[in-house]
């Protein structure tokens, strides 16, 4: 099983800010199957990116996403209040597809 | 706009067995995606629990897949999680979620895009 671990693990910044969020594989992710959610109180993970550095439909392009191998990295670019949320990041090169403990922003 | 809903009984019993069901509205149960069962606890996070096709193939997740039965009822448009031998660390806020494929130009894959709001489930006497 493929162990993903984020960091950090929790962050207070202000709006406008810049932020990159990490994630780290136990083992080399060969085909880039990586993709980022965002999930705020109560409700269920929404999917940012997949594919690395893909933008689902929705995202805003504030929301970045980059990294290969073992070492990913999603970048918000200007904070906003509505960026709160706790952020995890899901592989799915192997199997079983596994996500990561979560970062929690807090704007 | 695709709809997913989780139903069954919030509290089950130790060693017993938990059921439930994902009623989806919007869509079809259909060859363009997989339909699949996740859980989040304040101890394991998110896992991913199961996943099955329209035609019934199913994936499990090996850590769970000895007390895991996950299936289809395309003529109803839902499909069903069932676990077994249930224990406290089977509390969680259950979600089924619906993959779909994506594209990024040169290759393809499934990413979960549409969940249900998820239903707490207690094992607990």
């Amino acid at each position: 099983e493929i162990v993903l671990t984020q960091s950090p693990g929790t962050l207070s910044l202000s709006p406008g800010e810049r932020v990159s969020l990490s994630c780290r594989a136990s083992q080399t992710l060969v085909n880039n199957y990586l993709g980022w959610f965002q999930q705020k109180p109560g409700q269920p993970p929404r999917l940012l990116i997949y594919g690395v550095s893909h933008r689902a439909t929705g995202t805003p392009d504030r929301f970045s996403g980059s990294g290969s191998g073992t070492e990913f990295t999603l970048t918000i670019s200007r904070l906003e209040p509505e960026d709160s949320a706790v952020y995890y990041c899901l592989q799915h090169t192997g199997s079983p597809r596994t996500f990561g403990p979560g970062t929690k922003l807090e704007i | 706009q695709v709809h997913l809903q989780e139903s069954g009984p919030g509290l089950v019993r130790p060693s017993g067995t938990l059921s439930l069901t994902c009623a989806v509205s919007g869509d079809s149960i259909g060859p363009d995606h997989w339909w699949n069962w996740v859980r989040q606890s304040p101890e394991k996070g998110l896992e991913w629990i199961a996943g099955i096709s329209h035609s019934g193939t199913t994936s499990y997740n090996p850590s769970l897949k000895s007390r895991v039965t996950i299936s289809v009822d395309k003529a109803k448009n839902q499909f069903s999680l069932i676990l077994t031998s249930v224990t406290a660390a089977d509390t969680a806020v259950y979600y089924c979620a619906r993959d779909s494929l994506f594209s990024t130009g040169s290759d393809s894959h499934f990413y979960f895009d549409s969940w249900g709001q998820g239903t707490l489930v207690t094992v607990s006497s």
